[in-house]
């Protein structure tokens, strides 16, 4: 029983370059979503999704972008890392029921320099 | 505009004892409260929840309270044992909206 894989567990990136955070669930969840997490705060929603082919943005999206073309993949893409974006990235998925618990992966922590 | 807050980003309680994690929050439509417990180096877990109908929810050694009126709620731990030793998250979602709002974490020791 996986329940949400996040790849890669660990990334350096250089100022400027790109890369695509993934994420995969195997609960059939509607739902999809991408935490950060900063030091000493908690998680900060970048997008999420309702369902195969609708994304949108949460409260800090900017440098971000995202895409769904599956139920199961949310995958995130950095297209010119900054230091800003230094931080533990979570993705997470839930059943379409108000109120349900969100499964989380166990974090992409990213590091830009 | 932080709309779930924890106030204290560490508590200190001895095994055996009580412990008493507390969130305030100031969006009035929010309709569904949680808690997620965080070890280090892996995601966070649902540890339990309560809707804004209820004022107590109990899962074992884990009670939720709300207070509506001041806009607050508590876990209390009983009796606190060395493996909850953790961040725990209160988080808060808005009627169908389906997006959790996080506070910013307390960090919990258990003394043996």
């Amino acid at each position: 029983n996986a329940g949400v894989t996040q790849t890669p567990k660990f990334r350096i990136l250089k100022i400027g370059q790109s890369m695509t955070l993934q994420c995969t669930q195997d609960m059939n969840h509607n739902y999809m979503y991408w935490y950060r997490q900063d030091p000493g705060m908690g998680l900060k929603l970048i997008y999420y999704s309702v369902g195969a082919g609708i994304t949108d943005k949460g409260e800090v999206p900017n440098g971000y972008n995202v895409s769904r073309s599956t139920t199961e993949d949310f995958p995130l893409r950095l297209e010119l890392a900054a230091p800003s974006q230094t931080s533990v990235y979570f993705c997470a998925s839930s059943p379409q029921k108000p109120g349900s618990p969100l499964h989380f992966g166990n974090g992409t922590r990213l590091t830009v320099t | 505009d932080q709309q779930v807050k924890q106030n204290s980003p560490s508590l200190s309680v001895q095994e055996g004892r009580i412990s008493i994690l507390n969130c305030d929050y100031t969006n009035s439509m929010f309709d569904y409260f949680l808690w997620y417990k965080k070890y280090p180096a892996e995601g966070p877990t649902f540890l339990i929840s309560i809707s804004s109908i209820k004022d107590k929810n109990e899962d074992g050694r884990f009670t939720v309270f709300l207070n509506k009126s001041a806009k607050h709620l508590s876990l209390h731990i009983v009796p606190s044992q060395p493996g909850d030793s953790a961040v725990y998250f209160c988080a808060a979602s808005d009627q169908g909206a389906q997006k959790l709002v996080f506070g910013q974490g307390t960090r919990l020791t258990i003394n043996p």
